[in-house]
């Protein structure tokens, strides 16, 4: 069993629409988990970080943390073009410690 | 601040050759970390070096290898080329309790 599962997609949506994006988790040692987003040919960029169960909100983006299932999400309201991408989900162990990544869904948002 | 930097972006090897990657860490940070990422994957630990010296290591083999200088900016040096090693090579860095901002990454092609 692969420490981080992530669907891999890909994923199409419509112009506005809500997208969910989720991965689970084999290890509960972990308290950190960040989402990151990944450009084609680019490196990734950090979209949240959160270290506790719940949810964090910035902007159109939602994190959400359900340790006692093992199980993150990434929201995204009201979807752009420009959020098409790779969303990569992680955990750690915190302190600078390596991330494990999930293999990534691929998303596309159509006009 | 220029963000973590990579060089070169793109390189094409032969097999059984050796090559080179470096990263210049972004301001502030002291720990680099190396990933690989072939295509349709998620980014894989490889080492992570602080204070000049390894710290962590993935489970990658000993062609695999890598070195900080004093001013923290680190290379990642493979040997003995394999065609599997073509893949998008990722630096990250980040400081105690930060997390990791990653570079635009070295593609490397083996033929």
């Amino acid at each position: 069993q692969k420490e981080v599962e992530q669907d891999p997609g890909p994923l199409s949506v419509p112009e506005g629409a809500i997208v969910s994006l989720n991965c689970t988790y084999s290890n509960s040692a972990f308290q950190y988990f960040m989402w990151y987003r990944q450009y084609s040919r680019k490196g990734p960029e950090l979209l949240m970080y959160t270290y506790s169960s719940g949810n964090k909100e910035d902007g159109r983006f939602t994190a959400q943390v359900d340790k006692s299932s093992k199980y993150i999400s990434l929201f995204i309201r009201d979807s752009q073009p420009s959020d098409s991408a790779t969303y990569l989900c992680a955990r750690t162990a915190g302190g600078g410690n390596k991330l494990t990544f999930g293999t990534g869904t691929q998303l596309k948002v159509e006009l | 601040d220029a963000g973590v930097t990579q060089s070169p972006t793109h390189l094409i090897k032969t097999r059984g050759q050796q090559v080179t990657l470096r990263c210049s860490p972004k301001s502030g940070h002291d720990t680099v970390s190396w990933y690989q990422q072939a295509l349709g994957q998620g980014p894989q630990f490889i080492f992570q070096y602080y204070e000049e010296e390894e710290r962590q290591r993935g489970n990658f083999p000993d062609r695999f290898s890598g070195h900080q200088f004093p001013n923290y900016s680190s290379e990642l040096n493979v040997n003995a080329l394999l065609l599997g090693d073509s893949a998008l090579y990722l630096c990250a860095s980040s400081s105690q309790n930060t997390e990791a901002f990653f570079g635009q990454g070295t593609r490397l092609t083996v033929v």
